[in-house]
């Protein structure tokens, strides 16, 4: 496919609970991001990949959270003890270089997981 | 942080001319980015600015000042399909973050 892709695209779960949200980033892309968007809201960075390592995984809100991209394509965000607050959009995106060569490099987003916590 | 701010909402006219405006606060200014994001949808690219100015593309124009922390994102012959909303992101790197910060988004709403 050309674009960026996630899966599922709507997870329902109950508090306490463990999810796992995949993404599939442009093929060729180094760059791989995770954002957070609640209603009203525009995205709320959580984790950047660079290959198969976080580069900056300053957004990540606490422990619970964690993400992992082993063979730098596919990143899979992971939440464990889900709580009700986690309920949002989950966007990812990917990118050439990361900004890293200059330019704008621009962020191509995925459709998102809405993830639900019952 | 990047302090973006943006309206909350706008309303339009088809076939009218729109000014969406961002302001942002940075100390290591390397780009402003604007998206558009239809309801239930990602948020696909738009415009990036760099350097002052405008840069136009089709009915989409976005134009930049640094000195003045301030980007407009202009929207001519608005068209119902318009109705989205409108994100405009920083990209900061006195942190050394290449991270682009986005601002909450405006809804634009495109009445007949």
């Amino acid at each position: 496919g050309a674009g960026v892709s996630q899966t599922p695209s709507n997870k329902v779960t109950e508090k306490g609970k463990y999810v796992e949200l995949r993404c599939d980033p442009i093929s060729g892309h180094t760059a791989l991001y995770w954002y957070r968007q609640s209603l009203g809201q525009g995205p709320e960075f959580l984790i950047y990949f660079q290959g198969t390592g976080a580069a900056d995984d300053s957004g990540l809100p606490n422990d619970r959270f964690f993400a992992v991209r082993p063979e730098g394509s596919v990143s899979t965000l992971k939440i464990q003890r889900t709580e009700r607050g986690d309920s949002a959009v989950y966007l990812c995106a990917s990118s050439l270089t990361g900004g890293l060569a200059g330019g704008s490099d621009t962020q191509y987003f995925g459709p998102g997981t809405r993830l639900t916590v019952l | 942080g990047q302090n973006i701010d943006q309206p909350t909402e706008m309303t339009a006219t088809e076939g009218a001319i729109v000014q969406i405006n961002c302001t942002y606060q940075t100390s290591g200014f390397n780009g402003l980015f604007w998206y558009q994001q239809h309801a239930g949808e990602a948020p696909t690219f738009l415009s990036y600015n760099v350097l002052d100015g405008l840069e136009e593309k089709g009915r989409f124009s976005s134009f930049l000042s640094r000195s003045k922390g301030y980007s407009y994102l202009l929207l001519k012959e608005l068209q119902m399909k318009d109705s989205a909303s409108y994100l405009c992101a920083v990209r900061d790197l006195s942190g050394g973050s290449y991270i682009p910060t986005f601002g909450r988004g405006t809804s634009l709403i495109v009445h007949p």
